[in-house]
């Protein structure tokens, strides 16, 4: 079963500062997507940046970007000027291709922006 | 687009009785919804998976007499909460894969129902 780690329950940064979200990842699969989801306080779901595994470059969605490391099964987020709007809780989430496509999330980080 | 709308947004029921959570796609069919649950400071933890006109998979350990999935049409799934007790109480969300969407398309989530079984 594919299963994937959060490490860090919780992680705080200066606002305009720089943060990374640390992701890991267990599969046996060779295809496979990665999510990273933001849950605001209004509990909505909103995807932040995608990966799909077959790709070596790193997705880059404005201030988002992720550090992609298949063989270490790694996925980490990286904000960049953080803003006060950034707060929430994020979530890593692994999707395969076959089959249902069921999302698997990760236990999630709560960030904290501080002005 | 790809709007998920998810009825109730918060439900109040007593002990013993049901309660009925609806998800639906209002601008594209929806041929897979998924049903997450989010207990406090946690994940969401898949509840089952639903396929328009088949029956629903159900994760290990989620009890499918008590938690009914009905995937009618491809524009609308249920999920019933039958003879609710308070560990029931919870924060649901569903979500929803298009037909003839690319694999690595994000799912659509629903706002989610605050469920509280008193």
């Amino acid at each position: 079963a594919q299963t994937v780690t959060q490490s860090q329950p919780e992680m705080s940064v200066q606002e305009a500062e720089t943060v990374t979200l640390s992701c890991t990842y267990d599969t046996s699969e060779s295809d496979y997507y990665l999510f990273w989801y933001k849950q605001p306080p209004s509990r909505q779901m909103i995807l932040v940046i995608r990966q799909e595994a077959y790709k070596q470059q790193n997705a880059t969605e404005n201030r988002f970007s992720v550090n992609f490391q298949k063989a270490a099964k790694s996925f980490s987020l990286k904000i960049s000027d953080s803003q006060l709007g950034d707060a929430a809780m994020y979530f890593c989430a692994y999707r395969v291709i076959q089959g249902a496509q069921k999302l698997v999330f990760g236990q999630g980080t709560r960030l904290t922006i501080n002005p | 687009g790809a709007v998920v709308s998810q009825h109730p947004s918060r439900v109040i029921c007593k002990s013993g009785t049901s309660v009925k959570i609806e998800c639906r796609s209002l601008d594209f069919q929806a041929t897979t919804m998924f049903w997450y649950r989010q207990f406090p400071k946690q994940s969401l933890m898949l509840m089952a998976t639903s396929n328009e006109g088949s029956k629903a998979t159900y994760e290990q350990g989620v009890e499918k007499d008590k938690f009914l999935i009905n995937h009618a049409s491809l524009t609308l799934s249920t999920l019933t909460v039958t003879s609710a007790h308070p560990e029931d109480s919870s924060f649901y969300i569903c979500s929803a894969r298009g037909a003839g969407q690319p694999y690595n398309s994000p799912l659509h989530f629903g706002n989610g129902t605050r469920l509280t079984v008193t």
